[in-house]
């Protein structure tokens, strides 16, 4: 079983407000996502880290930003949240980026700005 | 563009029948080729993968099977049960290290 978490799990706030999504996983993974996934529709890379003080934007334009300070450690944070970041959001980490690596998911964090 | 396509947003199947999921891709420097299942508030859980070496591939109840030419795999659910209703996403990658590229996603619901 994946040891990687993510809270909270639902959050509910107002616009304007900032906002932090925390990422923990205890696997000794040094890659690390955020996934932004809207119902009936693919996953989109917003975020990766291969490591240690490296962050690289994804596919998926977005507002918010990432740190890596510490391996097990990968959050995400909305300056300033917006009815549009309105989502779910998807935090996994692997062994390799691709090949013949598997992605491990947390359970996501469900965000609705009001 | 969409690299990974699931032209089938849903799909029902009976319990006890074969559930069949598709998905076709166009990056032709995909060589690797995963299953995920995800239900409603939580996150997607690894059920099977692919190489491009093989053409088959399966793990219980799961097989996936891979047409490299048609670009088109497909997960079989032999046989289907109550439990295996989920959203099922196709993601795939690269040996270069390119990351994972997910579909849409088909909902498979099956009933009892």
């Amino acid at each position: 079983e994946a040891d990687i978490y993510q809270t909270p799990r639902y959050l509910v706030i107002g616009t304007g407000k900032k906002i932090t999504l925390e990422c923990s996983q205890t696997m000794g993974h040094d890659k690390m996502y955020w996934y932004q996934q809207d119902p009936g529709m693919e996953l989109h890379l917003i975020h990766y880290s291969y490591g240690v003080n490296s962050t690289e934007k994804g596919d998926l334009s977005s507002e918010s930003t990432v740190s890596r300070i510490r391996t097990e450690h990968f959050p995400l944070t909305l300056e300033s949240a917006r009815p549009s970041h309105t989502s779910q959001y998807l935090c996994a980490s692997s062994v390799e980026a691709g090949g013949s690596g598997e992605l491990f998911f947390g359970e996501g964090s469900r965000l609705t700005v009001l | 563009d969409q690299q990974v396509k699931q032209n089938s947003p849903s799909l029902s199947v009976q319990e006890g029948r074969i559930s069949i999921l598709n998905c076709d891709y166009t990056n032709s420097m995909f060589d690797y080729f995963l299953w995920y299942k995800k239900y409603p508030a939580e996150g997607p859980t690894f059920l099977i993968s692919i190489s491009s070496i093989k053409d088959k591939n399966e793990d219980g109840r799961f097989t996936v099977f891979l047409n490299k030419s048609a670009k088109h795999l497909s997960l079989h659910i032999v046989p289907s049960q109550p439990g295996d209703s989920a959203v099922y996403f196709c993601a795939a990658s690269d040996n270069y290290g390119q990351n994972f590229v997910f579909g849409p996603g088909t909902r498979l619901s099956v009933l009892p």
